[in-house]
């Protein structure tokens, strides 16, 4: 069974502008959750959806939105890039949301200049 | 609130080695704690969990880790490390809102 997906892998974006980033949850999975990781913050809880409705939200601006489609893809928005918008995106896929086990992908590397 | 602290940022080792890798949380509710690992360039991936039961956890490549609520500790131990165990290791907590909160993370080195 295929692993969790996300594209691009890599992307350099240049100080406000906007970046779309997707996941591929594991066949059958349908709750994604996606996280930060920065050198200085670590690793940050951004937002979890499942059945297309965002259940949870971590503390980030509104700059950062998600949505998952009817198929539990799901993807990530970030509008106005701040040069700390620059960190390894993952996202995290479960079979339901009451399942504490939760599968990663590699990650996008975002890099703002 | 729930948090986790991370004793040591970095960890060297010689090869066949024991290790130990500390974590400690704190939580005002019931926890289910995890193990991940993150080579370089790559994703988390999941070494051990514990949700309830035995409080001794067996993980994959030869991980354990003791769940301890009076101390409120979570350590990682491997008997005999090898060269390719060298990555970083994530504590990790979760309650009710399934949300992982991690550790600042544990850089093992495992040297010839």
């Amino acid at each position: 069974k295929a692993g969790v997906t996300q594209t691009p892998r890599y992307l350099i974006k240049t100080r406000g502008q906007q970046v779309t980033l997707s996941c591929s949850p594991i066949s059958g999975h349908r709750s994604v959750s996606w996280y930060q990781q920065t050198p200085g913050q670590g690793l940050q809880f951004l937002f979890e959806y499942f059945s297309e409705t965002q259940r949870n939200k971590g503390n980030f601006p509104g700059r950062f939105s998600g949505r998952q489609f009817s198929n539990s893809r799901s993807e990530m928005n970030v509008s106005t890039l701040e040069l700390g918008d620059s960190a390894l995106y993952l996202c995290a896929s479960s079979l339901q949301p009451t399942d504490y086990e939760q599968y990663f992908g590699p990650g996008t590397r975002l890099t703002v200049t | 609130a729930q948090s986790v602290t991370q004793l040591d940022s970095q960890v060297p080792v010689f090869e066949e080695a024991p290790v130990e890798l500390r974590c400690n949380y704190s939580s005002s509710v019931s926890v289910y704690l995890f193990w991940y690992v993150q080579y370089p360039n790559q994703g988390l991936q999941l070494l051990l969990k514990y949700l309830s039961g035995s409080t001794l956890v067996k993980g994959i490549n030869g991980f354990e880790a003791e769940f301890n609520k009076s101390q409120t500790s979570f350590h990682l131990r491997k008997p005999s490390v090898h060269i390719s165990d060298t990555a970083e290791y994530f504590c990790a907590v979760t309650g009710s809102a399934r949300q992982l909160t991690f550790g600042s993370g544990t850089q093992l080195t495992v040297l010839p």
